[in-house]
């Protein structure tokens, strides 16, 4: 399975935006970029995913590179509740995506 | 719709005893998977099922055991606890394994061997 890179920690104020980066190199064409985060004492929850594109939901937007090597997880107006370990994984879009392994994530801390 | 529901939250166990945590879910999932997290690290996977009757081995199956009868349960056996089995313990599914599906999380089972 391709393995994804990401920072330790990141920090940033609170309403200011954030981007978190992450590096798949490896990526195969067949696989999808997937962010998940975890809130202090609680489960993973999903964030955002994409394959080629650019992606925008509610809670964030994706930008991907044009060669697919590297991804940044933009959170527009960072706040309290937002801190959290973020997980960047890969996913193999055939039918093979199963062994799905999370790295350290990225510790964000939000200062107020 | 309760998503996937872990039980127990809490569990002490002392050295050899045995014990499952239970996972359930209600959304249909084929793909559904348990992890381990320990203190300031990320998840580790256990096993996973890509259907009813189909289990496999993930990073660190050692000490576990799993089966998958029902598509809605997928429990995780400790056959004879150990001290290095203290961990939160997380199950996740997802409609199937291919690539655009999201996982969803349950909310954790912490356990301690004494």
């Amino acid at each position: 399975d391709a393995k994804t890179t990401q920072p330790n920690s990141m920090e940033s104020n609170e309403e200011e935006p954030v981007h978190l980066p992450c590096n798949h190199s490896t990526i195969s064409g067949t696989d999808y970029i997937h962010w998940y985060r975890q809130l202090p004492s609680q489960g993973p929850e999903y964030v955002i995913h994409g394959l080629t594109s650019n992606v925008n939901n509610r809670m964030a937007s994706l930008a991907i590179a044009e060669d697919r090597k590297s991804s940044t997880l933009i959170l527009h107006r960072a706040t309290l509740r937002d801190a959290a370990v973020y997980y960047c994984i890969l996913r193999d879009r055939r039918a093979s995506g199963s062994r799905l392994t999370f790295g350290e994530g990225t510790q964000l801390t939000v200062n107020p | 719709n309760a998503g996937v529901t872990q039980t127990p939250k809490f569990q002490v166990l002392k050295t050899g005893q045995s014990m499952t945590l239970q996972c359930a879910q209600d959304m249909n999932h084929e793909y559904m998977s348990w992890y381990r997290q320990d203190p300031g690290m990320g998840l580790r996977l256990i096993h996973y099922s890509v259907g009813a009757g189909i289990t496999d081995q993930g990073e660190v199956p050692n000490g576990y055991n799993v089966s998958r009868s029902t598509t809605e349960d997928f429990p995780l056996r400790l056959l004879s606890a150990a001290p290095s089995q203290t961990s939160v313990y997380f199950c996740a599914s997802s409609r199937n394994r291919e690539g655009a599906n999201v996982l969803t999380f349950g909310a954790g089972s912490r356990l301690t061997v004494l």
